[in-house]
């Protein structure tokens, strides 16, 4: 069975851009989670999605946002990028709300 | 607020010495606990949880016992291989169902 597959691996954007990221959970699971990886901050909750529909939100900017797509592929993006959102973001996906949680290689942002 | 708190690293041990990584949390009831590993260049893999005190989570050698007494969940490892350097997150589900995690504990192993 595929795990959860993040796209792209890596990235390089420039401060004020937008970003894009993908995550495809493992077939059959229906809720996604995303995290962010940083050196000084570790790892911190963005937001929860089931059913196309977000569930929890972590204490982050509304420059964070998401959706989840009636397949359970889920979608992250960040506008107007700061350096400080350089970091590595991790796709978690769940089979539903409060069960074991799988994550995804990530997807490393660098923002120059 | 729930948070948990785990021992500051890098650890380093050489192959088959005894491993324990401690953790303690801080929460409102009696939350899930969790133990992750992450890889370099990796995300993060379950290594074990416990979902009431008491239970003893174990996988690949690894334990560790929910202890709501001390609001502890060491993990340990009786003898650690070069194969298990990695960084160790100890993690609590939150009242809203999302993780929050300790900062992580790098363990190094050396042959």
């Amino acid at each position: 069975k595929a795990g959860v597959t993040q796209t792209p691996r890596y990235l390089i954007k420039t401060r004020g851009q937008q970003v894009t990221l993908s995550c495809s959970p493992i077939s059959g699971h229906r809720s996604v989670s995303w995290y962010q990886q940083t050196p000084g901050q570790g790892l911190q909750f963005l937001f929860e999605y089931f059913s196309e529909t977000q569930r929890n939100k972590g204490n982050f900017p509304g420059r964070f946002s998401g959706r989840q797509f009636s397949n359970s592929r889920s979608e992250m993006n960040v506008s107007t990028l700061e350096l400080g959102d350089s970091a590595l973001y991790l796709c978690a996906s769940s089979l539903a709300l409060n069960t074991e949680a799988f994550f995804g290689q990530g997807t490393r942002l660098t923002v120059v | 607020g729930n948070s948990v708190t785990q021992m500051e690293g890098p650890v380093t041990l050489s192959e088959e010495a005894f491993l324990t990584i401690n953790c303690t949390y801080t929460a409102t009831g009696y939350p899930s606990l969790f133990w992750y590993v992450q890889y370099p260049g990796e995300g993060l893999q379950l290594l074990l949880k416990a979902t009431k005190a008491d239970d003893k989570g174990s996988n690949k050698g690894f334990e560790a016992t929910y202890r709501k007494e001390t609001t502890s969940f060491h993990l340990e490892k009786g003898s650690v291989q070069v194969s298990d350097s990695a960084v160790y997150f100890c993690a609590l589900r939150g009242s809203q169902g999302n993780l929050i995690f300790g900062k992580g504990t790098k363990l190094s192993v050396k042959p």
